[in-house]
């Protein structure tokens, strides 16, 4: 079946670069029309889509993060790597990456990690 | 703020119906994307409810329908239970923005 992980620091300190890690088994990151995406929620509010790569090694940025994000993939360990640079207090929230199916215009995301809370605080 | 306007709660009684509206724009449901939609119970991760605009994943219970019309979609929940009780979410594609998007969330309270 198809399960995902988040790994990665609880807490950071403001500026520094956050390092997430999904790890992923029942399905591959080569496989055509496959895609991973990482999304946030900081506590109480509502979903943030953050960044996407596909089978193909595209990837996608949240317009207002975008020059904060990186997102790369390790097809072999079944893991994906988000990077977020700069960090601050706002940027605290559970961050989840999700298994995602579709095209650009389609995409949906059927399957969900856990998430992981990070803090942002000094 | 949004892209993807929903109302912040609604309610309903055991057994009644409920709808959850998503309003969009001509950017993105009014663009013929489609709207997805998930649920989140509380303290747990989105789940995957209901996929190109009103079809659903095995598993999901038939109470549980979509439905989309020019710039807006909807989420019905009928035969309301008490496991029903959670953050609904729907999701759809920007094409100002050329990011996916998702409303800002609606709790479901079953009294």
């Amino acid at each position: 079946q198809v399960t995902l992980r988040e790994s990665g620091p609880a807490l950071v300190k403001p500026t520094q670069t956050l390092t997430l890690t999904c790890t992923f088994s029942g399905f591959s990151l080569s496989t055509t029309g496959m895609c991973v995406s990482w999304i946030r929620q900081p506590p109480g509010k509502a979903l943030e889509w953050l960044a996407l790569i596909d089978w193909d090694d595209d990837k996608y940025f949240s317009t207002s993060l975008k020059t904060r994000l990186t997102i790369s993939k390790d097809t072999s360990k079944n893991q994906v790597v988000l990077t977020m640079t700069n960090m601050d207090p706002v940027d605290t929230a559970t961050y989840y990456c999700a298994r995602g199916l579709g095209t650009v215009t389609t995409q949906v995301w059927d399957y969900w990690g856990l998430g992981t809370l990070v803090t942002v605080s000094s | 703020q949004s892209v993807l306007t929903q109302p912040p709660s609604v309610s309903g009684a055991p057994g009644q119906r409920v709808t959850i509206s998503c309003t969009g724009s001509n950017s993105n449901i009014g663009a013929g994307y489609d709207v997805h939609w998930y649920q989140q119970l509380p303290g747990t991760a989105p789940k995957f409810l209901i996929y190109g605009n009103s079809n659903r994943p095995s598993g999901v219970p038939d109470r549980f329908s979509g439905s989309k019309s020019g710039t807006s979609a909807s989420l019905a929940i009928t035969g309301l239970q008490a496991e029903d009780e959670a953050d609904y979410y729907c999701q759809s594609f920007d094409s100002s923005l050329s990011n996916w998007v998702f409303g800002g969330g609606t709790k479901l309270t079953v009294l």
